[in-house]
This record gives structure tokens, C-alpha cells and sequence, in this order.
């Protein structure tokens, strides 16, 4: 069963400060990585991706991914209010599958 | 371009009728994905298509559940008949395939109720 974990929060920030977001997977062939964000009543929006192992910077999100530990995380630099949402992750595991699993989420509240 | 289109938006119906949901992929997409979301279970793929063709409805609940994908550039989920249960947000996604990496673009959803 390939399966995608992530902490259901909330995880709580102050304006202005680092929100860590993190994510476990089971299945080493994973091949590819996704963070979405999802406004309440909304649906799924793609912030970031990340196949290589190392950061990827994209404006104030940061996507990390450590194969060798299975796990991708996201930061949130400067966090604002309006960085308040769910944070799904998904993940495609590769060979001739075009489809992701994804996370629960994380839901993140980030306080004026 | 225009991004995944779903309609209808929302939909109240009453238990045991028959409902149809429509989804049009962003043009040039090689996948085509059906979830469904409620607060207890998260996202859930209902199946998916590539190339209009179904490789895995795994996910679809019973047989009351069913979809098809004509041509490219439609899809449909049927629910005959709709119970309670069914009541939730259904999404409709797209993905391309030229970059091997599968990420998904996501309609606005359809919430559907059944009374």
C-alpha cells in the first residue's frame, strides 16, 4: 500500500516568521513530488514540485526533498495570513503510472 | 488558456436520482483524473484516464458509480441512483504527460448534496 503521511495540524505560525510543513512517503521508486495549496471552499492549487534530491526555491516557498530518508518538507518563508490554507502533498511513484497519492494535509493558520 | 472546467458547480438533488457531472481537461492533456473530497476521508481518486482510455477505477465506490471519456476534450461521472453518502466535492483533474513528471491541474469542483 503506497501511502503519503502529513501531520493534519493546524500548525500554528506568527506573521512573519518560517512555517515547516513535512511529508512522508513509503515507496523508495517515488519519482516525482507536489505541494498544493487549498483555500477552504477551494480547490487544489499546484505551488511546487520537486524530482531531484536537495531545495528548490520558488519567491518565499522552499520544497526540500531527502530521498534517502523518504521524506519532503515545504517552507514558508515570511509567512502571511493569507498563506492560511491546507498543504497537500502528493506523490507519483513512477514506471508507467500517471497518478498521484496524496497526503491528508496539513492545515496552517497563520496568526497577524 | 483556460484551465480545467467543471459544471455544475453545485447540484442539490434528492436521493435516487440520477446525476451527471462534466468536466473538460485543458486542451493538450493526456490525463484526466475524477476525486472526490469530504472532511472525513480527504481526496479520494475515484479513476482515472489516459488518452481517454480507463486504467484504474479502483477508487469508484460501487456500481452505481460510472465515467466516461468520449474524446479528448470531455468527461462525464454518473451516479445512478444518488444516495446521502454521496454528498461531497467532486473534482476533475488534468495532467500532462510530455515532461514525465505528472503534476495535476484541478477544476473548481462540484459540490454536490443529496437530500
Amino acid at each position: 500500500q503506497k501511502e503519503v503521511e502529513q501531520n493534519s495540524g493546524p500548525l500554528s505560525v506568527p506573521e512573519g516568521a518560517i512555517a515547516s510543513l513535512n511529508c512522508t512517503y513509503s515507496d523508495r521508486g517515488s519519482q516525482s513530488f507536489f505541494w498544493y495549496r487549498q483555500y477552504s471552499g477551494k480547490s487544489p492549487e499546484l505551488i511546487m514540485f520537486i524530482y531531484s534530491n536537495g531545495d528548490k526555491e520558488d519567491g518565499r516557498f522552499t520544497a526540500q526533498l531527502n530521498k534517502a530518508s523518504q521524506y519532503v518538507s515545504l517552507l514558508i518563508r515570511d509567512s502571511q495570513p493569507s498563506d492560511s490554507a491546507t498543504y497537500l502533498c502528493a506523490v507519483n511513484y513512477g514506471g508507467s503510472q500517471g497518478n498521484l497519492i496524496f497526503g491528508k494535509g496539513t492545515k496552517l493558520s497563520v496568526k497577524p | 488558456d483556460a484551465g480545467v472546467i467543471q459544471s455544475p458547480r453545485h447540484e442539490v438533488t434528492e436521493m435516487g436520482q440520477e446525476v451527471t457531472l462534466r468536466c473538460k481537461p485543458i486542451s493538450g492533456h493526456d490525463y484526466l483524473f475524477w476525486y472526490r473530497q469530504t472532511m472525513m476521508r480527504g481526496l479520494e481518486l475515484l479513476i482515472y484516464f489516459n488518452n481517454n482510455v480507463p486504467i484504474d477505477d479502483s477508487g469508484m465506490p460501487e456500481d452505481r458509480f460510472s465515467a466516461k471519456m468520449p474524446n479528448a476534450s470531455f468527461s462525464t461521472l454518473k451516479i445512478q441512483p444518488s444516495e446521502p453518502r454521496d454528498s461531497a466535492v467532486y473534482f476533475c483533474a488534468s495532467s500532462p504527460q510530455d515532461r514525465g513528471l505528472y503534476e495535476q491541474y484541478f477544476g473548481p469542483g462540484t459540490r454536490l448534496t443529496v437530500t
